[in-house]
């Protein structure tokens, strides 16, 4: 039984469009995370849910916008897509901080 | 400016021996380190912790050890089996922060 899990898997689109990656957690988890890991594959934070309250939102455009609506959903909501979004983008739980779970990511490709 | 480094891109280690993947930070409030594995196309999933308040951290094949002097901790993994290849990642966090900071990762390549 998926803890975290992500849909789409992969997500290919055209400049401009609006997309939205799903993703829920069944581990009954009070904090949930959006990263994005980049080419570099460096693994950036991008927002954090706390108890549906948004508590860290880093240096993203405004175009990227995340929705929770209950505790087990944290939605990231992409407007305007741009060819530098292209990312493979992960959701992660936690109880803790520390020990976090994470999906099996969502590969975003813009054209 | 990275908080969190892996120095390292890649290790190779041979099957059955030691593998030692390394990790430095510059940041002396981090009081939490953790060791995440990633396998191509899924997610990091957890291996190993250590809070600053310890030394050494053993749990089975992986023991993790950090010099908080040194701003330094390694993961050891002994003895390296051909399913541990993979990448590592190296996170740390502090008290009331929300957040974990990571490395750049390391990729691990067992050979038999």
């Amino acid at each position: 039984d998926t803890a975290v899990s992500q849909t789409p898997k992969y997500l290919v689109t055209q400049m401009g469009n609006d997309k939205s990656i799903k993703c829920e957690q069944n581990l009954g988890h009070d904090t949930m995370y959006w990263y994005k890991q980049d080419s570099k594959k460096f693994l950036k934070i991008m927002f954090s849910y706390n108890n549906k309250e948004l508590i860290i939102n880093e240096t993203v455009p405004n175009r990227f916008s995340p929705k929770s609506p209950d505790k087990a959903h944290l939605n990231l909501h992409i407007n305007s897509l741009e060819l530098g979004d292209s990312a493979v983008y992960f959701c992660a739980s936690s109880r803790l901080v520390e020990e976090q779970f994470f999906g099996p990511g969502t590969r975003l490709t813009v054209l | 400016d990275q908080q969190v480094k892996q120095n390292s891109p890649s290790l190779s280690v041979q099957e059955g021996r030691i593998s030692i993947l390394n990790c430095d930070y510059t940041n002396s409030m981090f009081d939490y380190f953790l060791w995440y594995k990633k396998y191509p196309a899924e997610g990091p999933t957890f291996l190993i912790s250590i809070s600053s308040i310890k030394d050494k951290n053993e749990d089975g094949r992986f023991t993790v050890f950090l010099n908080k002097s040194a701003k330094h901790l390694s993961l050891h993994i002994v003895p390296s089996q051909p399913g541990d290849s993979a990448v590592y990642f190296c996170a740390a966090s502090m008290d009331s922060n929300y957040q974990l900071i990571w490395g750049a990762g390391t990729k691990l390549i067992i050979k038999p």
